[in-house]
Order: C-alpha cells, then structure tokens, then sequence
C-alpha cells in the first residue's frame, strides 16, 4: 500500500477483555516496529521484527502483550487481559532494510479500556 | 535515567526568530540520531537525521551532534507558526529499535 494502515483506528473495550490491534507496513519493507504513546508522552518502545523474527521485545511490558508478524508483512499485537494503563495510541512503523534512516509511522489505533 | 532525555515545554517563539531544541542521549554507543515532528493528534514524521559530530543543515533545519557531551540539538530558523508542533529526539544503538525521547512541545507565536 500507499503508507503503514492500522486498524482499527479507534477501540474502546473492556477492562479484562482481548484485543488484536493490526498493522499492515509499506510493501517491501522488510522491518516493522511498535510503539505505544500515552497522552502528552513520548514514544514507548514496544517490539520490532526484522521479517518474521523480533530481535528486541525488550519493551513489551508485561506477558499480557505479544506480536507476531507473518509473511513478513502483517502484525499483529494482542492485548490479553486489558487493564486501564494500557489506554495509549499505538503506533506501528516500517523501514526498509530495518534501516533506521526513516520511520514511517501509520496513523495509529487509539485504544481506551474502560 | 531516561536514555533520551528532552525538556517538554513549550518553548515559545516569536515568528521569524530561531527555535533551539536540545536532546542529551546516555547510551555512548548510539551512533544514529534523529529528530522527528509530531503535529497535534497526528504520528510523527522524519525531519532530520545526523550521525556524525558538528553540523548538518537542510533548508531552515540545522541539526547538530556533539557524542562527546552526548548532546544533539535541533536550530530552526526564521519558525513559522506552521512549526508549532512536538518534536522528538531519537537515537538509534546497533541493532536496537530507535529510542524516543519525550518530545519538545514548541510554539511559534505570530
């Protein structure tokens, strides 16, 4: 595609419900990163994966959160359990190469646990 | 200690002087480091990059590096109110994912 698409853009769930947040990265870029920005903070590093593989998941955390990430294109992040101060924007970028010349960042899944 | 540590702000400036960001890293072994715009409710995008100590300029941008005081800072001049956004630092250590600073909120006034 054109840029990195997230969806749902928006996600309003329950405390102690699942959810998948999807980023879909620019085709061919071969590194996809997550991140996590509560309101009025910077970014939170979260996981990336150079293709299929997460060399640095160092930034999950807590075991309530996992990714994978298939066919070298699509990921997904799961949320189990979801508390109240996992509500943040999370963003997903691509780069080609894994380089860390340029991010481009998709416009990100608003999430709020209620 | 934050790895990237930035001043939030705001910092405010009168339209047409220089805007100065400043970002110090902790991590001796970042060799990439980049600062990136952030608008309001929108995700950020690449503005600079600079990996080699002193100076690097694009357009009103200057970017510029010192690893000895591990110190990055970002110089805007003639800021326009369209500038007034967050702008966060970034420094990039091997095969690390980029590690964001706080973001410095600027405000250009007209």
């Amino acid at each position: 595609g054109a840029g990195v698409s997230q969806s749902p853009s928006n996600k309003v769930t329950e405390k102690g419900k699942d959810v998948e947040l999807r980023c879909d990265p620019i085709s061919g870029h071969t590194a996809l990163y997550w991140y996590r920005q509560s309101l009025g903070q910077g970014l939170e590093f979260l996981i990336y994966f150079q293709g299929n593989s997460a060399p640095d998941k160092s930034g999950l955390p807590s075991d309530r959160f996992s990714a994978e990430r298939t066919g070298g294109s699509v990921s997904t992040l799961t949320i189990q359990r979801t508390q109240q101060e996992d509500s943040a924007v999370y963003l997903c970028a691509s780069s080609l190469d894994g380089g860390k010349e340029k991010l481009f960042f998709g416009s990100g899944t608003q999430l709020s646990v209620l | 200690q934050k790895e990237v540590e930035q001043n939030s702000g705001p910092l405010s400036v009168p339209e047409g002087a220089i805007a100065s960001l400043n970002c110090t890293y902790s991590d001796r072994g970042s060799q990439s480091f980049f600062w990136y715009r952030q608008y309001s409710g929108k995700s950020p995008e690449l503005i600079m990059s600079i990996y080699s100590n002193g100076d690097k300029e694009d357009g009103r941008f200057t970017a510029q590096l010192n690893k000895a005081s591990q110190y990055v800072s970002l110089l805007i001049r003639d800021s326009q109110p369209s500038d007034s956004a967050t702008y966060l630092c970034a420094s990039a250590s091997g095969r690390r994912a980029l590690t964001f600073g706080s973001g410095t909120r600027l405000q250009v006034q007209p």
